[in-house]
């Protein structure tokens, strides 16, 4: 079956730049819709990006100035750059399956909590 | 951006009772392109409804999705202990796509 598993620094620092990585088993990544996804208890559920095999990418425009979404088709992951942290990035932070572009999420890693403090 | 309001913030009920939730959009949802995802603590959301109406797979039929528009529903016809949790929609027919802030259904 289809799994997802985050990876990375649990602890940033603010001004920093957050790498995760998303390692996918049960399926090729080129295929599908590759999603980041956060969530915090004051902004909620926030769709962050997309991206597909072919290297096209969607971005929140709320966050987009911060962000850039990549995929390695070799080892089949895809990862998040997130620039100029502050306390307001801390989230747990899921990616995400999706069938299309337009498309619901059809399966979720289990999420990776990440706190920005000093 | 379309912004989901999901109402009541919370439900409480007991098993075996009906629960309805609702969704409105801040615009019409495109092709009823409106998801519905259960979450428990500590898990990831799962996806039980798509297109509005469509069950996931391995979803219970006690679920169920309705509405088209900015008006939508999720029912659990007889509530199971393993329903209480919260329920979030999800459009994703527009750019970027936006959730709702949740509903938690908890047992009375």
């Amino acid at each position: 079956q289809v799994q997802l598993q985050e990876s990375g620094p649990g602890l940033v620092k603010p001004s920093e730049t957050l790498s995760l990585t998303c390692s996918v088993s049960g399926v090729s990544i080129s295929s599908y819709y590759w999603n980041w996804i956060r969530q915090s208890p004051g902004k909620g559920l926030e769709w962050i990006a997309y991206i597909y095999s072919s290297g096209s990418t969607k971005y929140n425009p709320s966050l987009e100035s911060r962000v850039t979404i990549s995929v390695d088709t070799s080892r089949n992951q895809f990862s998040l750059k997130l620039t100029s942290l502050t306390a307001a990035d801390t989230a747990v932070y899921y990616c995400a399956r999706a069938g299309g572009f337009d498309y619901h999420f059809e399966n979720w890693g289990q999420g990776i909590l990440v706190t920005v403090s000093s | 951006e379309i912004v989901l309001t999901q109402s009541p913030a919370t439900l409480s009920l007991s098993p075996g009772e009906r629960a309805s939730l609702s969704c409105r959009a801040s615009q019409s949802v495109t092709l009823r392109y409106l998801a519905w995802y259960q979450q428990k603590p500590g898990q990831a959301p799962r996806l039980l409804i798509y297109d509005a109406s469509s069950r996931a797979t391995g979803i219970p039929d006690r679920f169920s999705g309705s509405g088209s528009g900015t008006d939508f529903t999720l029912t659990i016809s007889r509530l199971e202990s393993e329903d209480f949790a919260v329920y979030y929609c999800q459009q994703y027919g527009r750019s970027p796509y936006t959730f709702g802030q949740g509903t938690k259904l908890d047992i009375k």
